[in-house]
């Protein structure tokens, strides 16, 4: 068990609905990463938000947002579905704003038929 | 930005026999390295990992050498053992956040 906590599992879902994936980060970590993997992809960095905030944004799309709670829990809402968009995704948390080595999740694998 | 090539894709080794996965990374200013192992169903976990100061990292049948001058790095696995099987990813500090490689599915043979 690596600490980083992210329900569900799996989703499976239709195309253009929405869902939420979260994710509890490691206990005392700040910074909260999500990644989206795909096949044809590798390991793509969406977002990361540290204490609340954003902090940095790559290739996330604008159907996808995140937030930050006050426990520091995170949701990353997915919207409009598409095919495409069935992937595994990670959460990943570390300490401060940069850390040497991440803390990965196990990740939520989302089918969207 | 920041491009990170990996080699090969696919490898298959005897067990025993040493296993080597390279890395390059275009970026000059990158300056942390780390390496993720994952396993079937579970998520990214970090093995290894070395900084731009260091030339050569070890941990015990795992090890890390940077090359800086020509931007490569390489993961060497030597007495690879079934439970090696996996696939490795390399990753670079861009930045404030990390650049990944694509990924080499690793092939322990008994």
């Amino acid at each position: 068990d690596s600490g980083v906590t992210q329900t569900p599992k799996h989703l499976i879902t239709a195309t253009g609905q929405r869902v939420t994936l979260r994710c509890s980060p490691r206990s005392g970590d700040l910074s909260v990463y999500w990644y989206q993997q795909s096949l044809d992809q590798g390991l793509q960095f969406l977002i990361q938000y540290y204490n609340g905030e954003e902090r940095a944004k790559g290739n996330i799309l604008e159907r996808f947002s995140a937030q930050q709670f006050p426990d520091l829990h995170s949701e990353l809402n997915l919207s409009s579905l598409e095919l495409g968009d069935s992937a595994l995704y990670f959460c990943a948390s570390s300490a401060g704003t940069v850390n040497y080595g991440y803390t990965f999740g196990s990740g939520t694998r989302l089918t969207v038929v | 930005g920041e491009n990170v090539e990996q080699h090969p894709s696919t490898l298959s080794v005897q067990e025993g026999d040493s296993a080597v996965i390279k890395c390059t990374y275009s970026d000059s200013a990158s300056n942390y390295f780390p390496w993720y192992k994952q396993e079937l169903g579970k998520g990214p976990q970090l093995i290894i990992d070395i900084r731009s100061n260091v030339g050569e990292k070890k941990d015990q049948r795992i090890a890390v050498t940077l090359n800086k001058t020509a931007k490569h790095f390489s993961l060497h696995i030597t007495e690879t053992q079934p439970e090696d099987s996996a696939v490795y990813f390399c990753a670079s500090l861009y930045g404030q956040n990390f650049v990944f490689g694509p990924g080499t599915r690793l092939s322990v043979l008994p």
